[in-house]
């Protein structure tokens, strides 16, 4: 079974502060993908990556930043944290380009 | 544009109801198309997938989905639902284009009342 582990299930921080959020892969996969999810808004795209080194802006990508130094470890960035930023925030990869695993999720909360 | 409809934010049905969960999406081709749970506080599951062929899919945890290309949609189904079925059901369309994106729907929470 393909594997998504994210580092924390919770986290508080400071308004301000440098956040990441980390996000490893068992199944070798290409592509990595960071949402965030609010209510009635769903699930919403950041950033993702189909390739080491490589990133692409997704539909919300202000305030973040990503980083893919390895193949398996995709990181999300908040570079200074604000309470609008308080939410849930999802990983996935995607198997074969259409078939997506999900971490268990973060919920940040920023003070 | 792609995109993905669920029009119903909210339903609540009693134990042993049967349910249908609305999706509807907007894409330019042949769609790769997905049924996702997520129970309280937890990730995303995947319940069933259409990618071609017989265009009623049987998924897991007795859930059915089936593709209709004429209305663009690809409601998801359970003849009887169980209190465990409470959660939030997204629908989700896998486009092969550029980065190979997943677009979602915002959502259905399903209430189940005893």
């Amino acid at each position: 079974d393909v594997k998504v582990t994210q580092s924390s299930r919770y986290l508080v921080k400071r308004t301000g502060e440098k956040v990441f959020l980390e996000c490893v892969q068992d199944m070798d996969h290409e592509n990595m993908f960071w949402y965030r999810q609010d209510p009635g808004l769903g699930l919403r795209l950041i950033y993702f990556s189909y390739d080491v080194k490589m990133k692409e802006k997704g539909d919300i990508p202000e305030g973040y930043s990503v980083s893919r130094e390895k193949k398996e470890r995709f990181s999300l960035i908040l570079e200074s944290a604000s309470t609008n930023q308080t939410s849930m925030y999802l990983c996935a990869t995607l198997k074969q380009g259409v078939e997506a695993f999900f971490g268990q999720g973060t919920r940040l909360t920023v003070v | 544009a792609q995109s993905v409809t669920q029009p119903d934010i909210h339903i609540t049905v009693s134990e042993g109801a049967s349910l249908e969960l609305r999706c509807n999406y907007s894409y330019g081709a042949t769609p790769y198309l997905f049924w996702y749970v997520q129970s309280p506080g937890q990730g995303l599951q995947l319940l069933l997938k259409y990618f071609s062929g017989d265009t009623l899919v049987q998924g897991i945890k007795g859930f059915e989905a089936e593709f209709k290309r004429s209305q663009s949609s690809f409601n998801l189904r359970k003849p009887s639902v169980h209190w465990s079925d409470a959660a939030e059901y997204f629908c989700a369309v896998g486009a092969t284009l550029h980065g190979n994106q997943f677009y979602f729907g915002t959502g259905t929470s399903l209430t189940v009342i005893p």
